[in-house]
């Protein structure tokens, strides 16, 4: 599965929007970009996938660029729940591939 | 949809006992279901990937005599950790894929922690 670097920290204001980037230069045509999220003593949250195209679902948007190099992750009116840590995850379509949890964005969303 | 609970949240236990701790997927049927560990300010490590009806495999550095996976139904996975030490006290998380073909999403549980006395 490709790697991705994604930033160690990050804050935002309530109200405003978030993007979380993160970069993924060896993915390969068949994987996906899964984002979850883990608020402190809690299982990981599923947030959004994607394959080539830009999705959005109620709690989020996920934008890849063309190249399927980088994609961010857009929280579009952050509150202070969304304080977490963001993990960007490559991993191959089906039951192919694990999840491999790096050590995400730890998003500080403050008053 | 695609809630995944764990019981116990939380258990503390003597050296030596066995602890076990259930994952059930709640509104969807699972063929696989995963189970991680996640140490203090560490990221979640997976530590095997059980199947339903079959056995379960390890990753490098698990014991498997040590963390006993049944995966009986596909909505129950059970790991059982065997004669626990203190080393094993840790936040033990399992996930479920939603099996559709394509993703096949992991949902998360809750998680159990553990802590052994």
């Amino acid at each position: 599965d490709a790697k991705t670097t994604q930033p160690t920290s990050m804050d935002c204001a309530e109200g405003r929007a978030a993007n979380l980037p993160c970069n993924h230069s060896t993915i390969s045509g068949n994987e996906y970009v899964y984002w979850y999220r883990q608020i402190h003593s809690q299982g990981p949250q599923y947030i959004i996938h994607g394959l080539k195209n830009n999705e959005t679902n109620e709690m989020a948007s996920l934008i890849i660029t063309e190249d399927r190099k980088s994609s961010t992750l857009i929280l579009p009116h952050a509150t202070l729940r969304d304080t977490a840590v963001y993990y960007c995850i490559v991993r191959g379509g089906g039951s192919q591939g694990n999840l491999i949890f790096g050590k995400g964005t730890k998003l500080s969303v403050k008053p | 949809g695609a809630v995944v609970s764990q019981h116990p949240s939380r258990v503390i236990c003597k050296s030596g006992t066995s602890v076990k701790i259930e994952c059930r997927s709640l509104d969807f049927q699972a063929t696989t279901m995963f189970w991680y560990r996640q140490f203090p300010k560490k990221s979640l490590m997976l530590m095997a990937t059980s199947n339903e009806g079959s056995k379960a495999t390890y990753e490098q550095g698990v014991e498997k005599d040590k963390f006993l996976i049944n995966h009986a139904s596909l909505t129950l996975s059970t790991l059982t950790v065997t004669s626990a030490h203190p080393e094993d006290s840790s936040f033990y998380i399992c996930s479920a894929g939603d099996g559709k073909m394509a993703t096949d999403t992991q949902y998360f549980g809750p998680g159990t922690r553990l802590t052994v006395l």
